[in-house]
């Protein structure tokens, strides 16, 4: 099993509030990414990190933040949440050895 | 364009039939090639990867058409435990850097 865990698992919430998904890793890896994955479709990624103190933008818009400060941990933050975030979010990691992605378990975010 | 598209399914296959899957990629470039599996409501896990030669693990094969950008799996004598969403995943640079691109994935139901 990996070592790369997320929290809440779900999470119910309402419209206008702040949350912050937690995501963790205990393999060291330097690279950790956040997904968003609707019921049936594609993975997309949102934000990526190649270290501490590095983050990036992914493919699809998001308005949410993350931060880097330490390799371990890898939070993702909605400063106002509304129901179109309503969604899993699936945090991954990937270290040197390989290019295997590990996912945490997700999610899963309901916004109301 | 989409980076990576596979086959829309769903599949549905009796216990013991032989299935297969494909799934085609944009960037020429890319470099290491994947098929993850992901069980309703899960996170995506690292099925097999897929080299240029062709591998198999067991009861599933995986192929690689550089020319043609397109990559396949093969289920051999399906079980029930097969049911679930494959990802093809397609990493545009080689080892761990690059970015991992997945597909929508096929889904795969085995009935007894």
């Amino acid at each position: 099993e990996a070592d790369i865990y997320q929290t809440p698992r779900y999470l119910v919430i309402g419209t206008g509030k702040k949350i912050t998904l937690e995501c963790s890793q205990t393999m060291g890896h330097d690279k950790m990414y956040w997904y968003q994955q609707d019921p049936g479709m594609e993975l997309h990624l949102i934000h990526y990190s190649y270290g501490v103190n590095s983050t990036e933008k992914g493919d699809l818009s998001s308005e949410s933040t993350v931060s880097r400060i330490r390799t371990e941990h890898f939070p993702l933050t909605l400063e106002s949440a509304r129901p179109s975030h309503t969604s899993q979010y699936l945090c991954a990691s990937r270290g040197d050895r390989g290019p295997e992605a590990f996912f945490g378990q997700g999610t899963r975010l309901t916004v109301v | 364009r989409k980076e990576v598209e596979q086959d829309p399914g769903p599949f549905n296959v009796p216990e013991g039939a032989t299935v297969a899957f494909n799934c085609t990629y944009s960037n020429s470039a890319s470099q290491s090639f994947f098929w993850y599996r992901q069980d309703c409501r899960k996170e995506p896990k690292l099925l097999m990867s897929v080299y240029s030669s062709g591998n198999e693990d067991g009861r599933f094969t995986a192929q690689l058409n550089r020319a043609s950008q397109y990559i396949s799996l093969l289920i051999r004598d399906s079980k029930l435990s097969d049911s679930a969403t494959y990802l093809c995943v397609v990493n545009d640079r080689g080892s761990t850097l690059g970015r991992l691109y997945f597909g929508r994935g096929t889904q795969l139901t085995v009935w007894p």
